[in-house]
């Protein structure tokens, strides 16, 4: 199905250190939103994002919007093992109702 | 608790048999989603209802069906059922659909495990 392109597949940090990962689409988006999944568990929001070069955080998380609207990057500094999960990014293509999720980051951080 | 119920949370079954999953809406949402997360994959979008009209659709399969009620509650109808329907159902709600406000984004349920055997 349609999916949009997040980078990287996963990722294994050091506590402390800074965590940056991104989403790409072919389509323009009007909105973007970033969700943090734990296992078992639904996705969590962390960050919604309306306009083209919107900058949003969200305590240690800082997302933006790309100028294009066709990407969005989100940041998480300092990592601290709760920080573990599955980041999925979720876009809006322009015209449409629906929201597409990204694949997936895997976040592991290692004490 | 995000404010979005899904039930049954755990369903095992057998293939070829029919499930009914259900979503509650969160309270003044009127827009519910449902997603389908196979084993270690993305979440993929299967329909979309908005105030009891189908509004959106992505690749859900023909043995699938969905229905949004009256009050606003959402069931989704999987039959025939093969192995690799085998997933987790997302149900999430938002409030508008327009609006670039807060009142778009998706309130996700804690999801309803589907197995079969």
């Amino acid at each position: 199905g349609q999916q949009l392109n997040q980078s990287p597949q996963s990722m294994f940090i050091q506590e402390g250190e800074d965590v940056s990962m991104n989403c790409t689409s072919s389509s323009i988006f009007n909105t973007w939103l970033w969700y943090k999944q734990e296992p078992g568990e639904g996705p969590v929001l962390l960050i919604a994002l309306y306009k083209a070069g919107e900058l949003t955080s969200n305590g240690r998380l800082t997302a933006q919007f790309g100028i294009t609207r066709k990407d969005s990057f989100l940041n998480i500094s300092a990592s601290i093992p709760s920080d573990v999960g599955i980041y999925f990014c979720a876009g809006r293509p322009s015209g449409t109702y629906k929201y597409i999720f990204g694949t997936g980051t895997r976040l592991k951080v290692l004490a | 608790d995000s404010g979005v119920t899904q039930t049954p949370k755990h369903l095992i079954t057998a293939t070829g048999q029919r499930v009914t999953l259900r979503c509650s809406p969160r309270s003044g949402d009127l827009s519910v989603y449902w997603y389908q997360q196979s084993l270690d994959q993305g979440l993929q979008f299967l329909i979309q209802y908005y105030n009891g009209e189908e509004r959106a659709k992505g690749n859900i399969l023909e043995r699938f069906s969905a229905q949004q009620f009256p009050d606003l509650h959402s069931e989704l109808n999987l039959s025939s059922l093969e192995l690799g329907d085998s997933a987790l159902y997302f149900c999430a709600s938002s409030g508008t659909e327009g609006s670039y406000s807060g009142a778009n984004v998706l309130t996700f349920g804690a999801g309803s495990r589907l197995t079969v055997l």
